[in-house]
């Protein structure tokens, strides 16, 4: 089955730094690729995703690239502020309408923005 | 917020005990996933329901089982609560046609087991 690494697990940067979170994964046939934001005691909450027929999207301050020969996609968040800390949680899934969607997720990264 | 909503909020139960955990779709989502999330690690998937048929399953047994109904409200039901079993369980929504793969989350329910 699939299998999703994220690194790294803890990421601490200063208002206005960017931040990068970086995920591999196992299953070539994976063709969704979304990003959740958890804050504490919340719901998973999307804040962007891609598909495998596109290298790169950009939302405001959040990017995210995916590079479907090495198997690797990265979140991207510029000038970063205080409420951007939370947990980040990348996920992979063969994704088709009508039918099974698992996600598969990574084991998450802390983000920490100090002012 | 998403329309997706779960209850209730927080539950206690006895190791051996049963449990019913419900979840309210968002409006023209007809697929909903259920998963488990234990504190510190990311969401686990248990299975999806797709027209109130179970259409995919992750590594659980049988004791967590579902249902969907044709409201496409569903349930988690989970027999014989082990310890391990304490959690976040959430579920998430998706419509099944229209190219969206996008999943919306509920805020969960915080399982308890002692």
């Amino acid at each position: 089955g699939e299998n999703v690494e994220q690194h790294p697990s803890t990421l601490s940067v200063q208002e206005g730094d960017s931040a990068v979170i970086k995920c591999t994964y196992s299953d070539s046939a994976s063709n969704y690729f979304p990003w959740y934001k958890q804050e504490l005691g919340k719901r998973p909450q999307l804040i962007i995703d891609i598909r495998s027929n596109v290298g790169e999207k950009k939302d405001q301050r959040i990017a995210v690239t995916l590079n479907k020969t090495a198997k690797h996609f990265s979140l991207h968040i510029t000038e970063t502020q205080p409420e951007d800390s939370a947990v980040y949680f990348c996920a992979a899934s063969i994704a088709n309408t009508g039918t099974a969607s698992k996600l598969t997720f990574g084991t998450g990264t802390r983000l920490q923005v100090t002012l | 917020e998403t329309g997706v909503t779960q209850s209730p909020t927080h539950l206690i139960k006895t190791r051996g005990q049963q449990v019913t955990l419900r979840c309210s779709s968002q409006s023209g989502h007809n697929t909903v996933s259920w998963y488990q999330q234990a504190l510190g690690q990311g969401p686990q998937f248990i299975f999806q329901y797709y027209r109130e048929e179970e259409n995919g399953r992750g590594n659980f047994p049988p004791r967590f089982s579902g249902l969907q109904f044709p409201n496409y409200s569903s349930e988690l039901n989970v027999n014989a609560l082990e310890l391990d079993d304490s959690a976040l369980y959430l579920c998430a929504s998706r419509p099944a046609s229209g190219g969206t793969y996008e999943q919306y989350f509920g805020p969960g329910t915080r399982l308890t087991v002692t």
